[in-house]
């Protein structure tokens, strides 16, 4: 069975510019989650959707933003770059929105603002 | 403020040895933990969890400790391996309360000598 899939692996802009990231949750989970891990810092919550709707942001500003599409897949939208934005951003998926089920990652995008 | 705390960035281990990994909260109102490996360049693997009704939970090599009156929980490798050798994130969530959300540990790194 195929795991959570990000794409691109990497990523440059130049800051000012968008960023769009994507997300494949493993097959038959419907809730997608969103971190950020910066350089020396812990994962940080972004964006949880779950069956197509935003269930819950982190305490990033509106320009992080994303949407999640009938087939569960997902993209994160990163507008007016910041040389702050570059990170490791990981998608995780879960089976449901339901309490207890434990988030399963993918391998990340790595994103470098010049 | 950190909500959840790992307060020891390395750890190094002989192999064949116990590795205990420490992980301290401050949110009384976590109610599920999870544990995290993480190699260079992938994702985080999902390890073991523990609902806060439980005071330990075992899976083959690895068994989480929950002392909620100290807001502590461990985990514990035995024996360990060189393959063991990863980052280790503990996180935390309100699963009854703000959904799956889920609050990271800044890890350990864990260090398994042959």
């Amino acid at each position: 069975e195929a795991g959570v899939t990000q794409s691109p692996t990497h990523l440059i802009k130049t800051r000012g510019q968008q960023a769009t990231l994507r997300c494949s949750p493993i097959s038959g989970h419907t809730s997608v989650y969103w971190y950020q891990q910066a350089l020396g810092l812990g994962l940080q919550f972004l964006l949880w959707y779950d069956e197509g709707e935003e269930r819950n942001r982190g305490n990033f500003p509106p320009r992080f933003s994303g949407r999640q599409f009938p087939n569960y897949s997902s993209e994160l939208n990163v507008n007016a770059l910041e040389l702050e934005d570059s990170a490791l951003y990981l998608c995780a998926s879960s089976y449901d929105s339901s309490s207890y089920n434990e988030q399963f990652f993918g391998p990340g995008t790595r994103l470098t603002v010049l | 403020d950190q909500q959840v705390k790992q307060n020891s960035p390395s750890l190094s281990v002989q192999e064949g040895r116990i590795s205990i990994l420490n992980c301290d909260y401050t949110n009384s109102m976590f109610d599920y933990f999870l544990w995290y490996k993480k190699y260079p360049a992938e994702g985080p693997t999902f390890l073991i969890s523990i609902s806060s009704i439980k005071d330990k939970n075992e899976d083959g090599r690895f068994t989480v400790f929950l002392n909620k009156s100290a807001k502590h929980l461990s985990l514990h490798i035995v024996p360990s391996q060189p393959g063991d050798s990863a980052v280790y994130f503990c996180a935390a969530s309100e699963a009854n309360n703000a959904g799956n959300m889920l609050t990271f540990g800044g890890g350990t790194r864990l260090m398994v000598k042959p």
